[in-house]
């Protein structure tokens, strides 16, 4: 059974350009969160989507939008890049709403120059 | 708001010695804690967990931890270190009642020395 699947694992960009990363939740999980770890720190959340729906969202700008498909993956999308978005962006599902925790993807970690 | 203090940026033990890394939560309810272990290049995996009930939770790999309400704690403890346990943990608590979202902590990073 395949776990939370992310791509690209490696992603390099310049700042003001955009990116998509893309993630596939873990078998019979219809709850997505998305999180940003930068180098030293602990996770941050972005947002949750459910239902295809933003069902919660961090303290994040605009610029972080995502979306969810009716098979439950999922997409975040970070416009207008900057400096400070260089990170290791996580994948996280769980089956409804995360209560009994979530499975974390391996990430995919984005460089901003 | 809930937070997450985890003591100790960095946590060394030698091979075979007690590994103890701390976590403490701000709640004004019992919440839902968790551990997570990172290794190198990789997403997080579920240590353990605790919701009700028994507050001695075991985990995988011989790791487990108490939840303490009265000192707000939830360390993270394993009788004896292996070299395959050098990695990075994270504390995190969901507020029961709430929104289900994982407040982590900024980490702490166990080296086992040989």
């Amino acid at each position: 059974d395949a776990g939370v699947t992310q791509s690209p694992t490696h992603l390099i960009k310049t700042r003001g350009q955009q990116v998509t990363l893309r993630c596939s939740p873990k078998s019979g999980h219809d709850t997505v969160s998305w999180y940003q770890q930068a180098l030293g720190q602990g996770p941050q959340f972005i947002f949750q989507y459910y239902e295809e729906e933003e069902r919660q969202r961090g303290n994040f700008p605009d610029r972080f939008s995502g979306h969810q498909f009716p098979n439950y993956s999922s997409e975040l999308n970070v416009n207008a890049l900057l400096l400070g978005d260089s990170a290791l962006y996580l994948c996280a599902s769980s089956p409804g709403g995360g209560y009994y925790g979530y499975t974390f993807g391996s990430g995919t970690r984005l460089t901003v120059v | 708001a809930q937070s997450v203090t985890q003591l100790g940026s960095h946590v060394s033990v030698s091979e075979g010695a007690l590994v103890l890394l701390r976590c403490n939560y701000s709640s004004s309810v019992p919440p839902y804690l968790f551990w997570y272990v990172q290794y190198p290049n990789q997403g997080l995996q579920l240590l353990l967990k605790y919701t009700t009930g028994a507050t001695l939770v075991k985990g995988i790999n011989g790791f487990e931890a108490e939840f303490k309400k009265s000192e707000t704690s939830f360390h993270l403890t394993k009788p004896s270190a292996h070299m395959s346990d050098a990695a990075e943990y994270f504390c995190a608590v969901i507020p029961s009642g709430g929104s289900y979202i994982p407040t982590f902590g900024r980490g702490t990073s166990l080296i086992v020395h040989p």
